[in-house]
C-alpha cells in the first residue's frame, strides 16, 4: 500500500472548521483513502473514504485533488469531542497500514 | 447493534508467562483482525480471518504468538512466553468481508513487567 504523510499536531478553536492534510504520491489507481480516528482510550473508528470524488456524511467531508496525490479531511464544527488522533491510510485490495497520524486538539 | 467486544479490558503480568485475549466480532462479520499498537504508534496488523480460515500472518511473531478462530465467530490471540516488548494494546477488528470498511473494538492494554 502507498504510505501517507500527516502532520504531527494541529491545534483547532472550538466550532471552528478543522482541516486535516494527507499527502500520498505514491497512490495507485485502486487504492483508497480512508481516514479513522483514535480517541484516547478507545479502538480506531472509522470516519469516511473515498476514490476519486468527494465525499460527505455525517461526521465530515472528504477532499481528493484531482491528481488523487493529496486529500484533507474536514470536520465542519469541531468540538472538544473531536481530539483525537486522526489516520489517514490509502487501501489496496485488503490491508491497511496505520502511520502515526495526526494529533487534533480542539480548543475552547 | 453491538460493537466488537474484547475482553479483558487491561491485563499485567510479568516476562515469560502467557497470556490470551478475547475478541467477539459484529455479527455477520466474516473477516477478524488482530492488531498490536504500541505506545505512540499507529496499529499494525497481526493477522487477519476469513471465516475460521488465515488470509494473513506474515507480520505474526509464530515463536510466540498464536491466534485462534475456531468456529468462524469468536477469536483468540495468545502470548507464551511473554516479553516486555510486548506490552502494547491489543485491538480486534472485523468487517462484513475482506476490503469492507473495518470496525474496532476497545482493545486489551497488556503492560509485562
Amino acid at each position: 500500500d502507498a504510505k501517507t504523510t500527516q502532520p504531527t499536531s494541529m491545534d483547532c478553536a472550538e466550532g471552528r472548521a478543522a482541516n486535516l492534510p494527507c499527502n500520498h504520491s505514491t497512490i495507485s489507481g485502486n487504492e483508497y483513502v480512508y481516514w479513522y480516528r483514535q480517541i484516547h482510550s478507545q479502538g480506531p473508528q472509522y470516519i469516511i473514504h473515498g476514490l476519486k470524488n468527494n465525499e460527505t456524511n455525517e461526521m465530515a467531508s472528504l477532499i481528493i485533488t484531482e491528481d488523487r496525490k493529496s486529500s484533507t479531511l474536514i470536520l465542519p464544527h469541531a468540538t472538544l469531542r473531536d481530539t483525537a488522533v486522526y489516520y489517514c491510510i490509502v487501501r489496496g485490495n485488503n490491508d491497511m497500514r496505520f502511520g502515526a497520524g495526526t494529533r487534533l486538539t480542539v480548543k475552547p | 447493534e453491538a460493537g466488537v467486544a474484547q475482553s479483558p479490558r487491561y491485563k499485567i503480568i510479568e516476562k515469560r508467562q502467557s497470556v490470551a485475549f478475547w475478541c467477539n466480532p459484529i455479527s455477520g462479520h466474516a473477516t477478524l483482525y488482530w492488531y498490536q499498537q504500541i505506545l505512540g504508534q499507529g496499529p499494525k496488523l497481526l493477522i487477519q480471518f476469513q471465516n475460521n480460515g488465515v488470509v494473513d500472518d506474515s507480520q505474526l511473531p509464530k515463536d510466540r504468538f498464536s491466534a485462534e478462530r475456531l468456529k468462524g465467530v469468536d477469536s483468540t490471540l495468545k502470548i507464551q512466553p511473554a516479553k516486555l516488548e510486548d506490552s502494547a494494546v491489543y485491538l480486534c477488528a472485523s468487517s462484513l468481508g475482506q476490503g469492507n470498511i473495518q470496525y474496532f473494538g476497545a482493545g486489551t492494554r497488556l503492560s509485562v513487567l
